[in-house]
């Protein structure tokens, strides 16, 4: 099976800009998390879709969003970009529900804020 | 929500020595414990995990303990090797969807 996969791989944008990111999970997995790394806070939740339903959401303001599709990729948006949101962002699907199962990752894209 | 901490976020060994590296969790609720190596420009790739019904569990040389009462988890590599170099991070799973709360991180590296 072909692992998570994540397009772009990197981006260069300036404030105030919004960016869109992608993520296609394994094949049969229902479940898409997006973490956000950092080096000074490691990784952080962002939100988790299953089955096209927000079902979590990390502590992170309203310029970034989700959403799912029928077909299980995932797409990730931040609005109004700041210099802060410079970071990788993770993708990782799973095919339990349940929450006490493997994530699998993408190999992230990286974001660049100037 | 949870908090999971991380201790320590560097640590040297010599080849053949033991690392260890501890994580403690503030939520009673969480009850997947799993850990992750991320090789540096890689992604993050599971290696080993335990759930709370289990005090420990050992796959080949790195084992995970988890202290429940105190609310601590241990991941322990034996017998190191240079490619065991890499960053770690423990997390936590409340059950309540795949929402991992991510350590901090240890920088390990392993020298010849």
């Amino acid at each position: 099976k072909a692992g998570v996969t994540q397009t772009p791989r990197y981006l260069i944008k300036t404030r105030g800009q919004q960016v869109t990111l992608s993520c296609s999970p394994i094949s049969g997995h229902r479940s898409v998390s997006w973490y956000q790394q950092t080096p000074g806070q490691g990784l952080q939740f962002l939100f988790e879709y299953f089955s096209e339903t927000q079902r979590n959401k990390g502590n992170f303001p309203g310029r970034f969003s989700g959403r799912q599709f029928s077909n299980s990729r995932s797409e990730m948006n931040v609005s109004t970009l700041e210099l802060g949101d410079s970071a990788l962002y993770l993708c990782a699907s799973s095919l339990m529900t349940s929450g006490d199962s493997e994530q699998f990752f993408g190999p992230g894209t990286r974001l660049t804020v100037l | 929500g949870e908090n999971v901490e991380q201790h320590p976020s560097t640590l040297s060994v010599q080849e053949g020595d033991s690392a260890v590296i501890k994580c403690t969790y503030s939520d009673s609720a969480s009850n997947y414990f799993p850990w992750y190596k991320q090789e540096l420009g890689k992604r993050p790739q599971l290696i080993i995990d335990i759930r709370s019904n289990v005090g420990e569990k050992k796959d080949q040389r790195i084992a995970v303990t988890l202290n429940k009462t105190a609310k601590h988890f241990s991941l322990h590599i034996t017998e190191t090797q240079p490619e065991d170099s890499a960053v770690y991070f423990c997390a936590a799973d409340q059950n309540t969807g795949n929402q991992f709360y991510f350590g901090t991180g240890t920088s390990l590296t392993v020298i010849p």
